[in-house]
């Protein structure tokens, strides 16, 4: 079984620019998590999706925002990208429903910008 | 503020040895638990799951879960030197998982 993908693997933008990363989740997942990994720190959440709805997001500024499509893939966006959003973007997916099941994460997009 | 502690490390231990990885959390109402192996530079690989007091065994990993102590660990038997990488211990809250920052592993030969 296949498992969680992300592209790109590794992204260079600079200041100011826009940012896209995507994800396939498993399949039969439903939701979709975004956490993002800078250097030094821990996993901090950015966003929940599930069944196209945003069900919640972490304390991150508007400039983050994302979707989930149909097929319940998912892209993050990031706007006007600062020095400090240079990290490593984590995807996972799990099983729908209230309440926590496993979260099976992809490889990551490494993002710099410079 | 819904944390996760766990000692930063770096937790040695000698191949063969049992190491003894621990973690604490604020949230009493927290119902799942889970540890993620992170090797330098991948992404995090979950290697278990915990949901009821007790002990739970699979291979050579236990996870110990007390909920009266918001105390939760994990031991990994017969260390071995591809053991060595970051832990992350995990608990659900209704939305996501909040995640301690890691203890770091190193089993040396």
């Amino acid at each position: 079984e296949a498992g969680v993908t992300q592209s790109p693997t590794h992204l260079i933008k600079t200041r100011g620019q826009q940012a896209t990363l995507r994800c396939s989740p498993i399949s039969g997942h439903t939701s979709v998590y975004w956490y993002q990994q800078a250097l030094g720190l821990g996993l901090q959440f950015l966003l929940w999706y599930d069944e196209g709805e945003e069900r919640n997001r972490g304390n991150f500024p508007p400039r983050f925002s994302g979707r989930q499509f149909p097929n319940y893939s998912s892209e993050l966006n990031v706007n006007a990208l600062e020095l400090e959003d240079s990290a490593l973007y984590l995807c996972a997916s799990s099983f729908p429903g209230q309440g926590i099941h496993e979260q099976y994460f992809g490889p990551g997009t490494r993002l710099t910008v410079t | 503020q819904k944390e996760v502690e766990q000692n930063s490390g770096p937790l040695s231990v000698p191949e063969g040895a049992i190491a003894s990885l621990n973690c604490t959390y604020s949230d009493r109402g927290s119902q799942s638990f889970f540890w993620y192996r992170q090797y330098s530079g991948k992404s995090p690989e979950l290697i278990m799951s915990i949901y009821s007091n007790g002990d739970k065994e699979d291979g050579r990993f236990t996870a110990q879960l007390n909920k009266a102590s918001q105390y939760v660990s994990l031991l990994i038997r017969d260390s071995q030197p591809s053991d060595s990488a970051t832990y992350l211990c995990a608990h659900s809250g209704y939305s996501t998982l909040t995640f301690g920052k890691g203890t770091m592993l190193l089993v040396s030969p």
